[in-house]
């Protein structure tokens, strides 16, 4: 059965690179779904971030597309997000997730979530 | 981009009601490109729907979905216990966006 487990700095200042692995077990990042990030702020709502295929497509959300940058490790069987120039407003719990794998899944659809790790940017 | 929005915010509902749950998107959902999911306190979303109608693997038949084009609606058809959560609807159709979450309470 597929895990995900989210790591990374739990706290960084203004102006700071927010770097995450997800690290993914029980399943080979090489079969064919998609992976990405979804991010909550704190008793908020859910806002997706990015998806990545191993062959490399990867679809931002068009808000934080400047910003974003995800890649996969093939030999390590994880995938990483790194988001630069991070203010207060990018603190909340970052899942990682992976694509359904239902019949006519879409990769926006997201069956295998990691527990979420909280991210928090204070000066 | 789609902007989705739920409603109501909250709902407060005893076990064994029904309960409809709404999701207007500011422009057409094209393809059927909408999903629900559940989340309950301290756990990650859980899928429950996606492509409009089509239940995950695992998701009881009281949960329906349905709508079409700037409107959908997720069902419970007799709400249990462990279904007092966050719903939040997803659309895929442009770009991907949730909606803000419709919390059922316990009244």
């Amino acid at each position: 059965q597929v895990q995900l487990q989210e790591s990374g700095p739990g706290l960084l200042k203004p102006s700071d690179t927010l770097s995450l692995i997800c690290a993914v077990s029980g399943y080979s990042i090489t079969n064919n779904y998609y992976w990405g990030w979804v991010r909550q702020p704190p008793g908020k709502g859910l806002e997706w971030i990015g998806t990545i295929h191993h062959s490399g497509t990867t679809y931002y959300n068009p808000s934080l597309n400047s910003r974003v940058t995800m890649s996969v490790d093939t030999s390590k069987n994880q995938f990483s997000l790194q988001l630069t120039s991070v203010t207060a407003s990018d603190t909340a719990l970052y899942y990682c997730t992976r694509q359904y794998d239902g019949s006519g899944s879409h990769p926006a659809v997201l069956g295998c979530w990691g527990q979420g790790t909280l991210v928090t940017v204070s000066s | 981009e789609i902007v989705l929005t739920q409603s109501p915010g909250t709902l407060s509902l005893s076990p064994g009601e029904r309960v409809t749950l709404s999701c207007r998107a500011s422009q057409s959902v094209t393809n059927s490109y909408l999903a629900w999911y559940q989340q309950k306190p301290g756990q990650a979303p859980r899928l429950l729907i996606h492509g409009v109608s089509t239940r995950a693997t695992g998701i009881p038949d009281r949960f329906s979905g349905s709508g079409s084009g700037t409107d959908f609606t997720l069902t419970i058809s007799r709400l249990e216990p462990e279904d007092f959560a966050v719903y939040y609807c997803q659309q895929y159709a442009n770009s991907w966006t949730f909606g803000q979450g419709t919390k059922v309470e316990i009244k």
